[in-house]
């Protein structure tokens, strides 16, 4: 079953504890992408990946380390999680065709709640 | 930066209505994605277009590339069309996302 898998789904941490949410893709994708849900705000785009090692920020990058070793995974880290990263996380993936992200495919998400 | 405006933000619906729910943004794209958002939090990709019009099922998503704007329908709603619609400009690596429309069909 094609599907993007992130992990933990939940996640309550104190501040500073380094943390990774990983995510992880069986369908062969080039593009992924994490974002933030934040109410009021809606979703904005942290990082993202057009292939493996080729990252570039989105719109909130500051606070958040990526990395894309492999074409499946792309972790995301918290060096030194704060209370304003408590958050709904996103993971998603795409194939590319002409430079142009075609469906998006969401992971389940992960909640993170930064003491 | 893409200034994204969806209207309206919420909207109440009785079933078999025809829903409309509108998406500007401004600055040139190549391509925008339909989104919806069920309660329990998960995002499912509606469409991914760049010119025109796609029908999938009851859900109609039109754009119009020169006028900065595109449209997503729903024919005859049902309740379990429930959610958050939400529109992202920019087929490109980069995308802005709408706030959203929280829409309610009641029976």
């Amino acid at each position: 079953e094609a599907q993007v898998t992130q992990n933990p789904r939940y996640l309550i941490t104190v501040t500073g504890k380094k943390l990774t949410v990983t995510c992880s893709q069986n369908m062969n994708h080039e593009y992924m992408s994490w974002y933030r849900q934040d109410p009021g705000l809606g979703l904005r785009q942290i990082y993202y990946s057009m292939n493996v090692e080729v990252t570039d920020k989105g719109d909130v990058p500051e606070g958040y380390k990526v990395s894309r070793k492999e074409k499946r995974n792309f972790p995301l880290i918290l060096e030194s999680p704060s209370p304003n990263q408590t958050s709904l996380y996103f993971c998603a993936s795409s194939l590319l065709a002409g430079g142009l992200t075609g469906e998006l495919f969401f992971g389940e998400g992960s909640r993170l709640t930064v003491l | 930066k893409n200034e994204v405006e969806q209207s309206p933000q919420n909207l109440t619906a009785q079933e078999g209505e025809f829903i409309t729910i509108n998406c500007s943004y401004s600055v040139g794209i190549s391509a925008l994605h339909w989104l919806q958002q069920h309660p329990g939090g998960g995002i499912v990709s509606l469409f991914m277009l760049s010119s025109g019009k796609k029908k999938h099922g009851r859900l109609i998503a039109t754009i119009n590339i020169q006028e900065k704007h595109s449209s997503l329908h729903i024919t005859a709603s049902h309740p379990r069309d429930s959610a958050v619609y939400i529109c992202a400009p920019g087929g490109s690596e980069k995308l802005v996302f709408g706030k959203g429309t929280k829409l309610t069909v009641n029976p």
